[in-house]
């Protein structure tokens, strides 16, 4: 099992719907969760954090931790084409103590 | 620019050659990291530094590859006798302080290796 993973996608949506982000991890000792975004060739971009169980709001993102289920979700709401990218969760803590450990990414494509 | 530099954004080598790359972290973080990111893939770590000590490396990193920061500042990551594998983006990150703040990367340094 990988330690972090999500849906490869690719994930396709409406313009102006709601993209939904799925992140699971296997280390219950971790302890910060983190969303960053990546567009074609370039590098990650930090876009989310949350560190508590519930939601994190910014802007259009929501964040949704549920340690229980070891389980991390991104919610982009008024989905933009600009919006499509890469988006990779990644974790820290237990035995990823003071690195990121970084899931494959899921593929958002935002249509016209 | 305050952000995170690397130098160079691209490098193409040819096997068995050595390449040594940069990376300028933000100025008040003391936490330097170097990932390896292949096509398709989430980034791996590498290799991380607390100011001039480095404190762990990923069983990734073979004995080809070395990371300095002697001063606390720049970092630099250096390939030997580079392999076709070793084709990828190399990329860096830094964070303040202690506990699990969140880190920021620089562009990246594509290397490819013929």
């Amino acid at each position: 099992q990988k330690e972090v993973e999500q849906n490869s996608g690719p994930l396709s949506v409406p313009e102006g719907a709601i993209a939904s982000l799925n992140c699971t991890y296997s280390d219950r000792g971790s302890q910060s969760f983190f969303w960053y975004r990546q567009y074609s060739g370039k590098s990650p971009e930090l876009i989310m954090f949350i560190y508590s169980n519930g939601d994190k709001e910014d802007g259009r993102f929501t964040a949704q931790l549920n340690k229980a289920s070891q389980y991390v979700s991104l919610l982009i709401r008024d989905s933009q084409p600009s919006d499509s990218a890469t988006y990779l969760c990644a974790v820290t803590g237990g035995t990823s103590y003071g690195k990121l450990t970084f899931g494959q990414g899921t593929i958002l494509t935002v249509h016209p | 620019d305050t952000g995170v530099s690397q130098n160079p954004r691209h490098k193409i080598t040819k096997r068995g050659q050595n390449v040594t790359f940069r990376c300028d972290p933000i100025s008040e973080h003391n936490r330097l990291y170097w990932y390896r990111q292949t096509l398709g893939q989430g980034p791996e770590f590498l290799t991380y530094f607390q100011n001039e000590a480095q404190l762990e490396k990923s069983r990734l990193l073979s004995d080809r590859f070395s990371a300095e920061r002697p001063k606390g500042s720049f970092s630099t990551l250096e390939i030997q006798r580079t392999e076709q594998g070793d084709s990828a983006m190399y990329l860096c990150a830094s964070r303040i302080g202690t506990g699990e703040s969140e880190q920021y990367f620089g562009p990246g340094t594509r290397l490819t290796v013929t």
